[in-house]
């Protein structure tokens, strides 16, 4: 199965200021790779799939950007409800698989 | 807006089995995909199977296949799914979710979650 690795596994950001969060797969995942954002004490919730595209409802802040192997998630002027732990995931081989995950603390 | 209602949490002995149920709200119920996945302390996140109601007919990872069953009833719009064998290190939250697929994509990602259900296993 695909592995996708995540980092940093921490990042300490200030309000106002520009966070990049990496995912890189095992092999190819071409565009199929999607975004989750967990805060404590809920479900994951999707924010972007086919690599770039925003799921409904997303604000414009985030950004996703890669294909093959390396792939970035962007958080632009962070707000303090941006912390969470950020997940990847591939869907382009099956079964699907998850990064272990970013925390991003403001 | 489809929404995900899971069942209640749920305290079990080693070797017994447990089963956690989904209902879905809006009408695309039989048309939809639903996932089981759970995230376990060390383990992160773990797609565990899958169900189109309209077909029936699940799959499953192949880590949980001997252990898992998952079922659809389209007439109270519920999805199940039933962990047999259950170890300590099954203790874990076991989400539902509506799949999403875009054309030309073979896999599924993961749209719309429920709350999660808390299963803990406990001599």
């Amino acid at each position: 199965e695909i592995v996708l690795t995540q980092s940093p596994v921490t990042l300490s950001v200030s309000p106002g200021e520009s966070a990049a969060l990496s995912c890189r797969a095992s092999q190819s995942v071409s565009s199929s790779l999607a975004w989750y954002q967990q805060k404590p004490g809920q479900a994951p919730r999707l924010l972007i799939y086919s690599a770039s595209t925003r799921a409904t409802g997303v604000p414009a802040r985030f950004s996703g950007s890669g294909s093959g192997t390396d792939f970035t998630l962007t958080i632009s002027s962070l707000q303090s409800e941006d912390c969470a732990i950020y997940y990847c995931q591939q869907y382009s081989d099956w079964p699907e698989t998850f990064g272990q995950g970013t925390k991003v603390e403001i | 807006q489809v929404q995900l209602m899971q069942s209640g949490a749920e305290v079990k002995k080693p070797g017994s089995s447990v089963k956690v149920s989904c209902q879905a709200s809006g009408d695309s119920f039989n048309t939809d995909s639903f996932s089981w996945l759970r995230q376990a302390p060390g383990h992160g996140l773990e797609w565990m199977g899958g169900i189109i109601p309209f077909y029936g007919t699940p799959s499953y990872s192949q880590k949980f296949q001997d252990r898992v069953t998952i079922t659809a009833d389209g007439a109270s719009s519920t999805v199940s799914m039933d962990l047999s064998g259950l170890r300590f290190d099954d203790t874990a939250l076991y989400y539902c979710a509506r799949d999403g697929f875009v054309t030309g994509q073979i896999g599924r990602f993961f749209e719309l979650w429920g709350r999660g259900t808390l299963v803990s296993v406990s001599s």
